[in-house]
């Protein structure tokens, strides 16, 4: 089963706009991932945030986390082509494994 | 290479037979994961090693998967008498990790994934 949902399911959005994903779950965690897939490949890791942060940045990605709400955002300023993939939040609820959501895909039009 | 490796990438097979995907994962690492992800879906957990001990099976993985990794290197993941159902992508992924639950600061490190269509 799938501790997460990502929304919305689907994104377009114009090459230098912003794109907000969102991720909510249902257990508490110990820390909420981020993970960009290109079609047809693996998972690659964006960033980490503990479940005792609000916000974190790296490069043109910033992540925040609301435990009260179980539900973070994932922010991609100044968006490029190369952007376009799938998106995923995975949580580490401490069973030693990560929890996938279901994704947002994401697509720039040049 | 330092990457997780999986081989091969795509796999077609007929209903019924015996598939076999390895996995090398970066060798420092300790915990091995695999993974099946289906279309337009997120990855599902299939089960787990640290070091050559299998810890956890989900409830997915049925008797007919089986999943190996001896010496806590490398590691296998069979699947008897395949099904249409069993169509899917099989993500591996490894990490490094100390003894309790938590997963280190760096996330998994996944392989490209084999593909495995069932006809």
């Amino acid at each position: 089963s799938q501790q997460g949902e990502e929304d919305p399911q689907a994104l377009s959005i114009q090459e230098g706009e912003n794109a907000t994903m969102n991720c909510s779950y249902k257990t508490s965690i110990n820390n909420l991932q981020w993970y960009r897939q290109n079609s047809g490949r693996g998972l690659v890791h964006l960033i980490l945030i503990r479940s005792n942060e609000r916000e974190k940045h790296s490069g043109r990605l910033r992540v925040t986390l609301d435990t009260s709400k179980k539900s973070s955002s994932l922010l991609i300023t100044a968006s490029r082509a190369a952007d376009t993939a799938s998106y995923f939040c995975a949580t580490d609820p401490g069973t030693y494994k990560y929890i996938f959501g279901t994704g947002t895909r994401l697509k720039v039009l040049a | 290479d330092t990457g997780v490796s999986q081989d091969p990438r795509h796999k077609i097979t007929k209903r019924g037979q015996n598939v076999t995907f390895r996995c090398d994962p970066i060798s420092e690492h300790n915990r091995l994961y695999w993974y099946r992800q289906t279309l337009g879906q997120g990855p599902e957990f299939l089960t787990y090693f640290q070091n050559e001990a299998q810890l956890e099976k989900s409830r997915l993985l049925s008797d007919r998967f089986s999943a190996e990794r001896p010496k806590g290197s490398f590691s296998t993941l069979e699947i008897q008498r395949t099904e249409q159902g069993d169509s899917a992508m099989y993500l591996c992924a490894s990490s490094l990790a100390g003894q309790g639950p938590s997963i280190n600061d760096y996330g998994y490190t996944f392989g490209s994934g084999t593909r495995l269509t069932v006809v």
